[in-house]
């Protein structure tokens, strides 16, 4: 039982550059995020879905794209990166809709916008 | 939207020491309450969590408090050991969605 899965662990881009941030969970959860963590900032939200097909944006959602696949994968993508993008992406799976019971985080991807 | 707060950002305890993190929110309506623990350069994890028809919950060495009423829930660890330094995000439901505190770092002196 894996539980949250990101690829990749590190990315180092420039300025323009698109990659996609890949997330799968093997929970059979319906929900799952995507955030954002800056220093002295906490965790911010992204994007949510609450099942394949849907998704919602959270609180900054600008210069981001998602896409639910299935049931299983929830995938970010930034198509012309900023360093303002420089952060620690988190995905995240839940049981209980929008954050109602407890998030099982994957173990981050660290990018660099230069 | 809620606004989360918790107080002190940082808190330095000798071990073996207690240690209490507390946070704030506005939203009375609000009804779930986890605590998430992170260790330096790891993901967030889920340590305790309450939801408002209980007072306090424990865990072995944790516990958490909730006061509907003042709208604050604390996070109390006893006995502190190294492994309990950590970046600690309170986080708090209501109105739909999670919002999350910005974090205590906790330092255990040995």
């Amino acid at each position: 039982n894996a539980g949250v899965t990101q690829t990749p662990k590190f990315q180092v881009l420039k300025t323009g550059q698109s990659m996609t941030l890949q997330c799968a969970q093997d929970m059979n959860h319906n929900s799952m995020y995507w955030y954002r963590q800056d220093p002295g900032m906490g965790l911010r939200l992204i994007y949510y879905s609450a099942s394949e097909g849907t998704t919602d944006k959270g609180e900054v959602p600008n210069g981001y794209n998602v896409s639910r696949l299935n049931k299983r994968e929830f995938s970010l993508r930034l198509e012309s990166a900023a360093p303002s993008q420089t952060s620690v992406y988190f995905c995240a799976s839940s049981e209980a809709p929008r954050g109602n019971s407890p998030l099982h985080f994957g173990n981050g991807t660290r990018l660099t916008v230069t | 939207g809620e606004n989360v707060e918790q107080h002190p950002s940082t808190l330095s305890v000798q071990e073996g020491d207690s240690a209490v993190i507390k946070c704030t929110y506005s939203d009375s309506a609000s009804n779930y309450f986890p605590w998430y623990k992170q260790e330096l350069g790891k993901r967030p994890q889920l340590i305790i969590d309450i939801r408002s028809n209980v007072g306090e919950k424990k865990d072995q060495r944790i516990a958490v408090t909730l006061n509907k009423t003042a709208k604050h829930f604390s996070l109390h660890i006893t006995e502190t050991q190294p492994e309990d330094s950590a970046v600690y995000f309170c986080a708090v439901y209501g109105n739909n969605r999670l919002a999350f505190g910005k974090g205590n770092q906790v330092v255990v002196i040995p």
